[in-house]
This record gives structure tokens, sequence and C-alpha cells, in this order.
């Protein structure tokens, strides 16, 4: 399995401003991913993030709410820009290994006022 | 587009009853398939997985799963059930290379003493 750390662990923000979140995996990862559970919901996927590319986001989900960075194999970034209440939610990052498993990292919870 | 559907939102079983979670996917060829447990205030676990083979898969903390092609499904089991099982349980698939996770909406299990 692989060790991953997200920071903050939560926070609590104000509406309008923005929040990064950090996940940091223990070994070097072709891809990363990062997801979304809105409270009492299941997990949807915002983007999948590759080293040195753009990220590629799903439908719902744009580079200018949630800008991503991915500079390098073991670390990636989740900005929720412009935040508002309905962005209350817990943020997972997740590394895929070459067995083709998923492994989370402990989450977000994000609360915006 | 694949989707899965897990159509017990909540069940409720005693401690050393037999337990059973459904799930159902779509998707036009064989998916790889997952299951995860997250507790209160935890990240996502993996349980299981399947990829091919034998359709019954065994997992951690004595769960195992049963692929069924013709029924498209895809359920958990467990012959006894412990009070620490007590969580919320996700299906997922993957397809392609299964970097991509689509995730069931959960069921929440209680455990009775």
């Amino acid at each position: 399995s692989a060790v991953i750390s997200q920071k903050p662990s939560r926070d609590i923000c104000q509406r309008g401003t923005s929040l990064t979140i950090q996940c940091q995996v223990d070994s070097q990862v072709t891809m990363m991913f990062w997801y979304r559970q809105q409270p009492g919901q299941s997990l949807t996927l915002i983007a999948t993030a590759n080293q040195g590319s753009e990220a590629t986001y799903e439908s719902g989900f744009v580079i200018d709410k949630f800008p991503i960075s991915r500079p390098n194999l073991t670390f990636s970034t989740l900005t929720v820009s412009n935040m508002s209440p309905e962005d209350s939610s817990i943020y997972l990052c997740s590394v895929d290994r070459k067995n083709n498993e998923q492994f989370f990292g402990p989450g977000t919870r994000l609360t915006v006022l | 587009a694949q989707s899965v559907t897990q159509p017990d939102i909540h069940i409720t079983v005693s401690e050393g009853a037999s337990l059973e979670l459904r799930c159902n996917y779509s998707y036009g060829a064989t998916p790889y398939l997952f299951w995860y447990v997250q507790s209160p205030g935890q990240g996502l676990q993996l349980l299981l997985k399947y990829f091919s083979g034998d359709t019954l898969v065994q997992g951690i903390k004595g769960f195992e799963a049963e692929f069924k092609r013709s029924q498209s499904s895809f359920n958990l089991r467990k012959p006894s059930v412990h009070w620490s099982d007590a969580a919320e349980y996700f299906c997922a698939v993957g397809v392609g290379s299964a970097r991509q996770l689509t995730f069931g909406s959960g069921t929440q299990l209680t455990v009775l003493p």
C-alpha cells in the first residue's frame, strides 16, 4: 500500500476565499486523482493529475474553480477557488499503483461559511 | 458511461449475523470492481478487488465478494459481522486501466450488539 498524507486535515473558510490542499505520497506514482465527497454523498472524481501535463477534468469541474498542480511524482495540490458554502465537502486524493489499486489519502474536510 | 448502483442505503444487522451488501454495475465489458470501506472520520480502505479469473474473491477483515457477469453484480459478503464492521461501504467500478473509479452511493452498515 501507499502512505498518503493530506494537508490540512480540515479547515473552515470564508466565502470568496481560496484554499489549497496538498497531497504527498511516500513513493513515485504516475497518476494522482482528486475526489470530492459532499456531505452524506458518495465520491465524485474531480480530475486526474499527471506529472508534466495539464490535469484532466471530469464533466462539471473546471480548471478555474479547481486548479491543480503536479510538480513531481510524489506531490499534488488542489485549490478550491472563490469558495461558496456549496463547496463544503471532504476532498480526497488518491494514487494508483502498478496493480491497478487506488489508495486514498485521509481527506481534507472543508467547511465554507 | 459506466455506473454503479448500491440499492441499499442503510442496513442493520446483529453482531454475529451474516451480511450481504448489494452492488450492480453497468458497463459494456468486464470492469474492474472494488469494495471500499469508510469508517467515521477515516479515509477509504480497500477491502477487495476483482479484475479477472476466479469470480469469488477474498479480501481483508473476513470479507468476500462474488462477481456474477449474468447479473452484473458484485455483492459483498461476510459470514459473521463484528461490531467494528459498522461503517459505510462503497462499491466502485474502474474501466480501462482501472485508473478512474466510479463509485456507488454507498451503504451504511449498523451493527447491533
